[in-house]
């Protein structure tokens, strides 16, 4: 079974317009991590928010982390074309368990 | 840096028959995973090693499904017999900890396809 569950399943947006995606999780954690996957690139770690952090930024991305709602958010700015793929939660102890991903595509 | 190697990247073969995947992690890295990933679901942990040691296995069909990682350097994931249900992108990654955290580096993945 998976922990992480992304939510929405599906976006579509703008050329330049923020997008925002969800992830919840069950058990306690010692970190959660998003990940981005591609046909071009495979699956690429983005950033990594540890469970004492509430709020993380890298570039474009801004990732936030409420433990006491055992949920993650993660921003992405001004966004491209080249953003277009499937994002995905993990959550660590011990192992990462990745949630079924959010399929983001930015529409031109 | 080279990052994580696969092969192969494809395969087609018809169920009952056997086949492998092998793994070159980044250097240096002690971590190795092997990873199943069906169609629009996230990535599910099958093996962990630590060097040569298999820390964790929980996950793989122990019935078809074997791995090794001989010196603590390459991997090889077997199915054997395959069947139509086990297709799937086969993704190996590797780590390295860093102040407690693994991040994994993903390779390329090999697409199976049982017929």
């Amino acid at each position: 079974s998976q922990q992480g569950e992304e939510d929405p399943q599906a976006l579509s947006i703008q050329e330049g317009e923020n997008a925002t995606m969800n992830c919840s999780y069950k058990t306690s954690i010692n970190n959660l991590q998003w990940y981005r996957q591609n046909s071009g690139r495979g699956l690429v770690h983005l950033i990594l928010i540890r469970s004492n952090e509430r709020e993380k930024h890298s570039g474009r991305l801004r990732v936030t982390l409420d433990t006491s709602k055992k949920s993650s958010s993660l921003l992405i700015t001004a966004s491209r074309a080249a953003d277009t793929a499937s994002y995905f939660c993990a959550t660590e102890p011990q192992k990462l368990v990745f949630g079924q991903g959010t399929r983001l595509t930015i529409n031109p | 840096e080279a990052g994580v190697v696969q092969s192969p990247r494809y395969k087609i073969i018809e169920k009952k028959q056997p086949v492998a995947f092998w793994c070159n992690p980044i250097s240096g890295h002690n971590t190795l995973y092997w990873y199943r990933q069906n169609l629009g679901q996230g990535p599910e942990l099958l093996i962990r090693y630590e060097n040569e040691e298999a820390v964790d296995d929980s996950q793989l069909p122990k019935d078809r499904f074997s791995a090794e990682r001989l010196k603590g350097v390459d991997s090889t994931l077997k199915i054997q017999p395959a069947e139509l249900g086990d297709s799937a992108v086969y993704l190996c990654a590797s780590s390295f900890p860093w102040e407690g955290v693994y991040e994994q580096y993903f390779g390329p993945g090999t697409r199976l396809t049982v017929t």
